[in-house]
């Protein structure tokens, strides 16, 4: 019963360097999001998906891509991490079937928790 | 954009009852209130939601005033865990299929022994 898996828990990264964060989840959801947090703040949605095949941008797209290649896995990459990019991220999925409802019902993963010096 | 707005921190002590207000007052017809919380170092987790009616499940109960402009969040018997920060979200969809959920700075819960 893993529900949503993300991986690495952490990670310190080099200016410069690029990266890719894993996200996957057991649950047959349609709908994946990747969100960040920074220190004292909520949580901002950067990417999501809609299904396998799709993406597109949140709030704060920028610095980022995604795939969704398959219908269990979404993507996060840095190409070129910045420090501005240090925050913790989120990954959540949801279901599309029942109604529209039930997609604001977001099952989120334990965060990944990145630096970037 | 967050369409509510909390007090940034409340406390209560454990076993008693633990009522966290939101206000959204700009609330549209078929928007539905929303509530998740998030434990220190873990992901947010849904708890509820309602429309216009009073709801209850196995966590919280949720109150909406008959105006829906505010809602409460009733924590019944708040035990240690229940410490977290607790976000009001109001949320539904213009026809697309996506249903976004905006994250605002929540509540603090803090429950004291």
């Amino acid at each position: 019963n893993a529900g949503v898996t993300q991986t690495p828990k952490f990670r310190v990264l080099k200016t410069g360097q690029s990266m890719t964060l894993l996200c996957a989840q057991d649950m047959n959801h349609e709908y994946m999001y990747w969100y960040r947090q920074d220190p004292g703040m909520g949580l901002r949605l950067i990417h999501y998906s809609v299904g396998e095949g799709t993406t597109a941008k949140g709030e704060v797209p920028d610095g980022y891509n995604v795939s969704r290649l398959k219908k269990q896995n979404f993507l996060l990459g840095l190409e070129s991490a910045a420090p501005s990019q240090t925050s913790v991220y989120f990954c959540a999925s949801s279901y599309s079937a029942g109604g529209w409802l039930a997609k604001n019902i977001q099952y989120f993963g334990a965060g990944t928790r990145l630096s970037v010096l | 954009d967050a369409k509510t707005t909390q007090p940034p921190s409340m406390d209560c002590a454990e076993g008693r009852a633990a009522n966290l207000p939101c206000n959204h007052s700009t609330i549209s017809g078929n928007e539905y209130v929303y509530w998740y919380r998030q434990i220190h170092s873990q992901g947010p987790q849904y708890i509820i939601h309602g429309l216009k009616n009073n709801e209850t499940n196995e966590m919280a109960s949720l109150i909406i005033t008959e105006d829906r402009k505010s809602s409460t969040l009733i924590l019944p018997h708040a035990t240690l865990r229940d410490t977290a920060v607790y976000y009001c979200i109001v949320s539904y969809d213009r026809g697309s299929t996506l249903g976004r959920l905006y994250f605002g700075r929540g509540t603090q819960l803090t429950v004291w022994p």
